[in-house]
């Protein structure tokens, strides 16, 4: 049974300072690892996808890397803004298209 | 980009009524959605896999007669919460693949579904 973890819980960080959110993941038999971006009460933003083949994924001051053989993905955030503030899932997907989440990193940026 | 409207986005109802939340895929065809439940700071967990013209398949633990989902067309699917109690007070979302492609595409989420149970 895949399992999704995410370290850390949670992260405070000052404004402009660049950040790591880690994900590790147990069964390395993956098809894709997406991260997400998640506000209070609200639904869920897809951030980057990796498929397994990739090692990694760059979208404005978002990169996610994979690292498949070890479990793990980062996700790195440069120069951090307090509208980053929110709670960062990542998902791993199976071949049979369901996704396992991890339970976040809520992510606090201070002005 | 594909976009999924998840319908109504908050409901308060009484207990013992039964809610019936909507998932649709707007601009794309979706042979299978999911519907995930979310606990308070809780990640979230997969409740079903929901097959375009076939049964759904529910994740262990999950009761089918308490969830019941329908998904009759390649846009739309529903999850009914059937008798509902404090208990199923929750956030519930769902998302879907364009089927087209494949698992290689990302899954789109909706914008979920807040349901309280007085």
């Amino acid at each position: 049974k895949q399992e999704v973890t995410q370290i850390p819980a949670a992260l405070s960080v000052p404004e402009g300072e660049n950040l790591v959110l880690n994900c590790s993941f147990t069964d390395s038999a993956i098809y894709n690892l997406q991260w997400f971006r998640q506000d209070p009460g609200k639904g869920l933003t897809s951030l980057l996808l990796i498929q397994s083949s990739q090692r990694e994924q760059t979208s404005g001051r978002l990169n996610a890397s994979l690292d498949k053989s070890s479990g793990r993905s980062t996700l790195y955030i440069a120069a951090s803004q307090p509208g980053d503030s929110a709670t960062y899932l990542c998902a791993v997907d199976t071949n049979a298209g369901k996704s396992t989440f991890g339970d976040g990193t809520t992510l606090t940026v201070k002005p | 980009g594909a976009v999924v409207s998840q319908h109504p986005s908050r409901v308060i109802c009484k207990s013992g009524t039964s809610v019936k939340i909507e998932c649709r895929s707007l601009d794309f065809q979706a042979t299978t959605m999911f519907w995930y439940r979310q606990f308070p700071k809780q990640s979230l967990m997969l409740m079903a896999t929901s097959n375009e013209g076939s049964k759904a398949t529910y994740e262990q633990g999950v009761e089918k007669d308490k969830f019941l989902i329908n998904h009759a067309s390649l846009t739309l699917s529903t999850l009914t919460v059937t008798s509902a109690h404090p208990e199923d007070s929750s956030f519930y979302i769902c998302s879907a693949r364009d089927g087209r492609t494949g698992g290689s595409q990302p899954q789109h989420f909706g914008d979920g579904t807040r349901l309280s149970i007085l």
